[in-house]
């Protein structure tokens, strides 16, 4: 079965200052990947996507994150944070094929310091 | 504007009494899903539909059920709520190129 662990459930970071989020995936085959943002009282909002074509994903709002098959990782980051970052992050996972089931990690919730 | 809605936004209900939650979809999709929502646990799926009149569930569905009578709607019915049910609740639509989920705003359950 596939699984999604996000590193971190709180992560601080400066104005300005890069953003990393971690994500890793469990799965027998390259899934689809996802990276989500829920602001607070708000739905989910697709920040990005990799879905077997390139493996660095450049997404809304200046995130992007890369595919690295050799380490199960599909980290999401972001150069210089803005206060306007400050919401919940989730990864998912989709195996090819496998219907609509989409597999959410526990969430990591980004805090932005001036 | 494409969207997913979601009715009502937020709901405080008593144990056992039945409920609906609506969920309606504008942009001619296929799949359609519920998530619940809780700290700590990130999103986990209730039941999803491939189509009108195919469902399935996920990996929670226990205590609810739903139908998909028709493609745009899919709602999700609790027959006797229970406290355990108290959660925030997330409708999802997809087309057949499966570009990823969208999501409706979200219902806030409460039931005491």
């Amino acid at each position: 079965a596939q699984s999604v662990t996000q590193l971190g459930s709180h992560v601080s970071v400066s104005e300005g200052a890069l953003v990393l989020l971690r994500c890793n995936y469990s799965s027998s085959v390259p899934p689809y990947l996802f990276w989500y943002v829920q602001y607070p009282n708000q739905g989910l909002q697709l920040l990005l996507k990799y879905t077997s074509a390139a493996t660095l994903v450049k997404g809304i709002n200046g995130f992007e994150a890369e595919f690295k098959k050799s380490e199960t990782s599909f980290h999401l980051t972001k150069p210089s944070a803005h206060m306007s970052d400050a919401a919940e992050y989730f990864c998912a996972s989709r195996t090819p094929g496998g219907g609509n089931k989409l597999t959410f990690g526990t969430g990591t919730q980004l805090k932005v310091e001036l | 504007e494409a969207q997913v809605t979601q009715n009502p936004r937020y709901l405080i209900t008593v144990t056992g009494k039945k409920l609906t939650v609506t969920c309606s979809q504008n942009m001619n999709h296929e799949y359609m899903s519920w998530y619940r929502q809780d700290p700590g646990l990130g999103l986990r799926q209730i039941y999803y539909s491939m189509n009108v009149e195919v469902t399935d569930k996920g990996d929670v569905p226990e205590g609810y059920k739903v139908s998909r009578k028709e493609k745009r709607n899919f709602p999700l019915i609790l027959e006797s709520p229970s406290p355990n049910q108290t959660s925030l609740y997330f409708c999802a639509s997809s087309g057949p190129s499966w570009d990823g989920y969208t999501f409706g705003s979200g219902t806030r359950l409460t039931v005491v």
